[in-house]
């Protein structure tokens, strides 16, 4: 069974506060990482693919970095603000035609 | 160029009656997959679609759970009769072929299900 966690679970930040949050994957036969981000009551929505061992990637204050000899991944948010409040979840693709999710982070951003 | 669409939006039910979700995906992707959203267990995968044929049902809960892909642009998800653990939201995403790295998954806004 394919075992993607993510930690914490959730988080309450103030804005202007940096955070970050970790997504744990099996680091044998890796192909890709992949970052979505929800906000309640819309649709998930993809913020990064990930593919090469190193990889940083960017968008806007949020950034994402990538280890897959230890099987990690940190999405960093620069100076939250409340619109960054959501679940951050990644996801990993198995047997080529799916990708299974971690449980996600909720993050909570307050004025 | 529309997004995944599914229907209803919201739907509160009573234990034991029938619920269908409905979705339509977007034109000319190849998979159409649905996935439960709980607190507990996060974004699980029930069940998907390629070329609307079924390819792998594991991850539906139970016999009282049933999806079909009559074409390609339209799918159900049933559950019959439900029951208060049904409770979630479910979403229909749909993508083109996966591939090694996985292709992004395209999501509706899903549906919200209160089972009482």
């Amino acid at each position: 069974i394919l075992n993607v966690e993510q930690s914490p679970q959730s988080l309450h930040v103030q804005e202007g506060d940096s955070t970050n949050f970790t997504c744990s994957f099996p680091s044998s036969n890796f192909y890709a990482l992949h970052w979505y981000r929800w906000e309640t009551a819309k649709s998930p929505e993809a913020l990064f693919v990930m593919t090469l061992n190193g990889d940083e990637k960017k968008k806007g204050r949020i950034s994402a970095t990538l280890n897959t000899k230890e099987g990690y991944s940190y999405l960093y948010i620069k100076g939250s603000q409340p619109e960054d409040s959501a679940t951050y979840l990644c996801a990993f693709p198995a047997g080529f035609q799916k990708l299974v999710f971690g449980t996600g982070t909720r993050l909570l951003v307050s004025p | 160029d529309a997004g995944v669409i599914q229907s209803p939006r919201h739907e509160v039910t009573e234990m034991g009656q029938e619920v269908t979700l409905r979705c339509k995906p977007i034109s000319g992707h190849d998979y159409l997959f649905w996935y439960r959203q709980t607190m507990m267990r996060g974004l699980e995968l029930l069940i998907y679609f390629n070329n609307n044929v079924p390819i792998d049902d594991s991850g539906m809960p139970e016999d009282r759970f049933s999806a079909k892909m009559p074409n390609a642009s339209f799918s159900t998800l049933k559950i019959q009769p439900s029951e208060p653990r049904d409770s979630a939201v479910y979403f229909c995403a749909s993508s083109l072929a996966q591939g090694r790295t996985g292709n992004t998954i395209y999501f509706g806004e899903g549906s919200w299900l209160t089972v009482v």
